[in-house]
């Protein structure tokens, strides 16, 4: 079992429609967890962080945390063709003041016109 | 407020070769972490540092090294390259609070080809 799987797509939906991110971890120890956009040949960019249970929005994006099910989720309404990108779920477990970072695969995002 | 400055961008070695990254953090920043990008991969985290230390390590052979300077930069270096090298690596810079680090903001990436 990997310790952040993502299904790597490609997810295909309409624009305008809202777009749903998957992401389960293994690690019930995990503190915070991130959401980052990749465009094609460019870096990972942060898009939302969050760090407790429930749900958090910051425009057409939400972060939806569950720690009990070790799952976190990322919605985008309205979704853009600007949108198209690959998606990673990142999960940091804090211990002894060291962190350890995973990455999960990614989810490649299409937006359709 | 510049970002993380990764250079080069673009690199191309022969097997056997050695090579050096440098990546300059956001200014304040004293958590640097190396990561190797490949298609089949993902993201894979090579190591931290922290104050000029290293503070976390991840899987990699010890022909992965690296280093941070008392200005926060850092050099990563790859010794006696393999074709498998080739990979985007990727630098990102993160501040502390208390022991723990914030978000991570990543570089550009050097584009590394092993030839």
């Amino acid at each position: 079992q990997k310790e952040v799987e993502q299904n790597s797509g490609p997810l295909s939906v309409p624009e305008g429609a809202i777009a749903s991110l998957n992401c389960t971890y293994s690690d019930r120890g995990s503190q915070s967890f991130f959401w980052y956009r990749q465009y094609s040949g460019k870096s990972p960019e942060l898009i939302m962080s969050i760090y407790s249970n429930g749900d958090k929005e910051d425009g057409r994006f939400t972060a939806q945390l569950n720690k009990a099910s070790q799952y976190v989720s990322l919605l985008i309404r309205d979704s853009q063709p600007s949108d198209s990108a690959t998606y990673l779920c990142a999960v940091i477990r804090y211990s002894g003041g060291y962190q350890k970072v995973t990455f999960g695969i990614g989810t490649k995002l299409q937006v359709i016109p | 407020k510049a970002g993380v400055t990764q250079t080069p961008r673009y690199l191309i070695k022969t097997r056997g070769q050695q090579v050096t990254l440098s990546c300059s953090p956001i200014s304040g920043h004293r958590s640097v972490s190396w990561y190797q990008q490949t298609p089949g991969q993902g993201l894979q985290f090579l190591f931290e540092y922290f104050s000029e230390t290293q503070r976390n390590k991840g899987n990699f052979p010890g022909r992965f090294s690296g280093r941070q300077f008392s200005n926060s930069r850092s050099e990563m270096n790859v010794s006696t390259l393999e074709l498998g090298d080739s990979a985007l690596y990727l630098c990102a810079s993160s501040s502390i609070t208390g022991d723990l680090n914030t978000e991570a903001f990543f570089g550009q990436g050097t584009r590394l080809t092993v030839v």
